[in-house]
């Protein structure tokens, strides 16, 4: 199995800017979670979507922070504008419902 | 609100010794717990999940305790290697659903 798929790796872009960044879950999981990890704060979560709807969002920051998931084998996570304290590195993770989750390996977010 | 500790400090040990890791928490009592394992630049990686009515998890050199009274999960590495050294990060679900908050992890390095 390939994993969960994010892209792009890194990301560096001006304050202003909308970001997109993209996931790929693991065929089969119904589980989708956006995180975001900083040094100060660790790791937290964004949204959670089950079965392609989302089901908690309360970790989104605001409303420049919007996510998607259009089908079971995609979903996106929107920053519309970019500031720089959105600087982080964001992590897709999916599972079965209830079951340990496998994460992709995270995308590095500098908005300058 | 519910609450995870770790030990923010780095923890070093010399090889071949048992490193020890603390996981805390407050406010609720969670049906399991779960240990990740995160290597720089990758995404967090599943270890070990140990449910509130077992008191003791083993795989291969790794054991987890979960103290449901204290409040407290411990994590054992048994002849750590250099190839330990990592951040390893604890996690809870929130009660009720499948969120799951982290804890901000510590970093273990193991000398030759």
């Amino acid at each position: 199995d390939a994993g969960v798929i994010q892209s792009p790796r890194h990301e560096v872009t001006e304050m202003g800017q909308e970001v997109t960044l993209r996931c790929k879950p693991i065929s089969g999981h119904n589980s989708l979670f956006w995180y975001r990890q900083t040094m100060m704060r660790g790791l937290e979560l964004l949204i959670y979507f089950n079965n392609n709807v989302p089901i908690d969002d309360s970790g989104m920051p605001e409303d420049r922070f919007s996510a998607k998931m259009p089908n079971a084998s995609f979903s996106t996570l929107k920053i519309q504008p970019s500031e720089p304290r959105d600087s982080a590195v964001y992590f897709c993770a999916s599972s079965q419902e209830g079951q340990p989750q496998h994460f992709g390996d995270g995308t590095r977010l500098s908005i300058l | 609100s519910q609450k995870i500790e770790q030990n923010s400090e780095a923890l070093n040990i010399q090889e071949g010794k048992t490193a020890t890791l603390t996981c805390n928490y407050t406010n609720y009592s969670p049906a399991y717990l779960q240990w990740y394992r995160q290597d720089p630049g990758r995404g967090p990686v599943f270890l070990l999940l140990i449910r509130e009515n077992e008191k003791e998890k083993r795989k291969e050199r790794l054991k987890v305790t979960f103290d449901t009274t204290l409040k407290q999960s411990l994590f054992h590495i048994t002849a750590s290697q250099p190839a330990d050294s990592a951040t390893y990060l604890c996690a809870l679900p929130t009660s009720g659903t499948y969120k799951y908050i982290f804890g901000t992890g510590t970093r273990l390095k193991v000398l030759a």
